[in-house]
């Protein structure tokens, strides 16, 4: 089935450790997207890649990268964890048509858990 | 920028019984509201999804209403169950690529 996966799905990493997440997906869409998720809270755009082009979110922390080798995978780089950046971390996928318009269908991995000591 | 306020926080519903979540927006510019269903340790999952052109979209147990003169749209679910109780989150898009914006949660419960 298409999907998106996300490994590992759980992560511990130590206080400033560097970690990285990674994405894959079979569903072949153009855009994908990285969103931290609290306990309790919805879900908060990071930033996203539009085929090769990367869009941060003006309030996404410098401590956040991304890259985006090739179509099917996307990874989260996180350089120096702090107690604060524990959550869930959840990739999204979409294909968006040119010309824009309607907001398309999202669809989300399982997510990665991370928990910095 | 698009904002979504969604109510209520939490809800406790019996079982066969109706919930309702509702959701406001802003900007009339983009018209595609999703419903997004997030059990514990899981991604959100996409349940139903309305665009402008109808006021009602329905599937299964699960319906949406939209009012477009309000700016309004809402979540119904019918005969609601145990198996329903999970983090429900409307959103709305943000233009183009740039994703959706989520209201802030309903966190259900069907009791039993």
């Amino acid at each position: 089935d298409a999907m998106v996966i996300q490994n590992p799905r759980y992560q511990v990493t130590q206080f400033g450790k560097p970690v990285t997440l990674s994405c894959s997906q079979t569903l072949n869409h153009n855009v994908m997207y990285w969103y931290q998720q609290k306990s309790s809270q919805a879900p908060k755009l990071l930033f996203h890649y539009y085929d090769k082009d990367f869009n941060n979110e003006a309030d996404t922390p410098d401590n956040f990268q991304s890259r985006r080798p090739n179509t099917s995978f996307c990874f989260l780089d996180i350089r120096s964890p702090g107690l604060g950046d524990a959550a869930m971390y959840l990739c999204a996928t979409s294909m968006v048509k040119a010309g824009g318009g309607y907001g398309e269908t999202q669809y989300f991995g399982p997510g990665t858990r991370l928990l910095v000591l | 920028q698009q904002q979504v306020k969604q109510s209520p926080q939490s809800l406790i519903v019996q079982k066969g019984g109706i919930s309702i979540i509702n959701c406001a927006y802003e900007n009339t510019a983009f018209d595609y509201f999703p419903w997004y269903q997030q059990f514990p340790g899981k991604g959100p999952a996409l349940l139903i999804a309305i665009r402008p052109d109808v006021s009602e979209k329905k599937e299964g147990r699960f319906t949406i209403s939209f009012n477009k003169s309000a700016k309004q749209f809402s979540l119904h679910i019918m005969d609601s169950q145990p198996g329903d109780s999970a983090t429900y989150f409307c959103a709305a898009p943000r233009g183009g690529a740039d994703g959706l914006t989520f209201g802030k949660g309903t966190h259900l419960i069907i009791q039993p």
